[in-house]
């Protein structure tokens, strides 16, 4: 069966300090992957997603990056972190090359920048 | 583009009520596929089911049951019985069928009070 982590599952970072999350997939080779975040009470957002190794595309311009350096990780990043990118960060998956298009989620990351 | 609209923001319930959740969508895709997703307050999204847009045919699972109406553009969710265990953010979603991104509605918060 198929897992997905993420870490951490907490973090604490002040305005300005340098980003780094990672996801990994277990069980399923080539998945399709995404970020998204969640601000407090709010709807979900696409940050990035990826369909192969080394293939990022981007939904929102800002201050982050996304790389997948091997088939199954996928990091978020950003250089100089800002108040507004506190929030829930989610990492899914999905099967590739299969009619069918349900994501599946990790627990989650929850950044707070301060 | 796509849309999905959940108009209720919150609702609170008394165990052993019924709750029905509304998912109104739009797209001018022909063939797409539509989600909903659970997520609890340990912050994980649940996938709950994906139901094609050419099967029309209601769905149930336990306490949990699914009306499609494409003629009216909407995928409500119903629980039966509830339990305060059911309580929990629904997100209702929308992918066209080759399409690697799922559009989420902004989910309603479901309390369920002992």
């Amino acid at each position: 069966s198929q897992t997905i982590h993420q870490w951490p599952a907490t973090l604490v970072q002040p305005v300005g300090s340098p980003l780094s999350l990672e996801c990994t997939v277990e069980g399923t080779s080539n998945p399709n992957l995404y970020w998204y975040r969640q601000a407090a009470g709010r709807g979900l957002q696409l940050l990035f997603y990826s369909v192969g190794i080394g293939q990022i595309s981007s939904e929102v311009p800002q201050n982050l990056s996304a790389s997948r350096p091997q088939d199954r990780q996928f990091i978020l990043s950003s250089k100089k972190l800002l108040l507004s990118d506190s929030g829930f960060y989610l990492c899914a998956w999905r099967i590739s090359g299969r009619r069918r298009g349900e994501q599946y989620f990790g627990p989650g990351t929850r950044l707070t920048v301060t | 583009a796509q849309k999905v609209t959940q108009a209720q923001t919150e609702i609170s319930v008394v165990e052993k009520e019924d709750v029905t959740l509304d998912c109104v969508y739009e797209t001018r895709d022909t063939t797409y596929y539509l989600f909903w997703y659970k997520q609890p307050p340990s912050g994980e999204l649940v996938f709950l089911i994906r139901r094609n847009s050419f099967d029309e045919q209601n769905e149930i699972s336990g306490r949990y049951s699914w009306n499609f109406q494409k003629s009216t553009s909407s995928f409500n969710f119903t629980i039966t019985a509830s339990q305060v265990v059911d309580s929990a953010v629904y997100f209702c979603a929308l992918s066209p069928l080759n399409d690697y991104k799922l559009s989420f509605g902004a989910g309603t918060t479901v309390t369920v009070r002992a």
